[in-house]
């Protein structure tokens, strides 16, 4: 099993839709969650950090369920330029174990 | 604020070259660096970290090394390029809350 897996997509879904992803994690003891935002050959970009208690930031609402061990991100109302891979990262809270799920690619149509 | 810093941004090498790609870092100290490679259609390999000056940890076993010279200079080399060491090369700033800055990267294509 991978330490943090996510559903490749592709997501396609037309301007305005909601959109939502999980990522898995198999590590118990983790401690950090975020989601990345990459757009096509650029690097990543922090979207948000995941709390325990959940974040909203405008449109977009990351969730943490450890006892499952996922991870969400929800999308309302998607605009175009939300098009991108999104990439969900785990770290124990250790210096080098920072660990990337390969990503999950969003296309919104208009 | 923290910025970081990498170039070149592409690079077309020979297979048996050397490659030497740069990594610098402003507005902080003692910076928890790495290098990542993400091959295409693929996710991020962790390939070396650094938490200070001359240590280097190794996660992949490959012709690729790593060197810290200055707390906020960290350098990606290699005697000689494989075709299969092509891609998007990646160094990371370790902020306080364990997330990543990202440099904007380099891509590289081994011919």
């Amino acid at each position: 099993r991978k330490e943090v897996e996510q559903d490749p997509g592709p997501f396609n879904v037309p301007e305005g839709a909601t959109v939502a992803f999980n990522c898995t994690y198999s590590n118990s003891a983790s401690q950090s969650f975020f989601w990345y935002r990459q757009d096509c050959r650029k690097e990543p970009k922090l979207l948000m950090s995941v709390y325990s208690s959940g974040n909203e930031d405008g449109r977009f609402t990351a969730q943490l369920n450890r006892a499952s061990q996922y991870i969400s991100l929800l999308i309302r109302d998607s605009k175009l330029s939300d098009s991108a891979t999104y990439l969900c990262v785990v770290n124990k809270g250790n210096n080098n174990d920072m660990r990337f799920g390969a990503g999950t690619r969003l296309t919104v149509k208009p | 604020s923290q910025t970081i810093h990498q170039w070149p941004a592409t690079l077309v090498q020979p297979v048996g070259s050397p490659l030497s790609l740069e990594c610098t870092v402003e507005g902080t100290s003692n910076p928890n660096l790495y290098w990542y490679r993400q091959a295409a259609g693929r996710g991020l390999q962790l390939l070396f970290y650094s938490v200070g000056i001359g240590q280097i940890s190794s996660e992949v076993p490959q012709n690729l090394s790593a060197s810290r010279p200055q707390d906020r200079q960290f350098i990606l080399s290699s005697k000689k390029l494989l075709l299969s060491d092509s891609g998007f090369y990646l160094c990371a700033l370790q902020g306080e809350d364990y997330g990543y800055t990202f440099g904007s990267g380099t891509r590289l294509t081994v011919v």
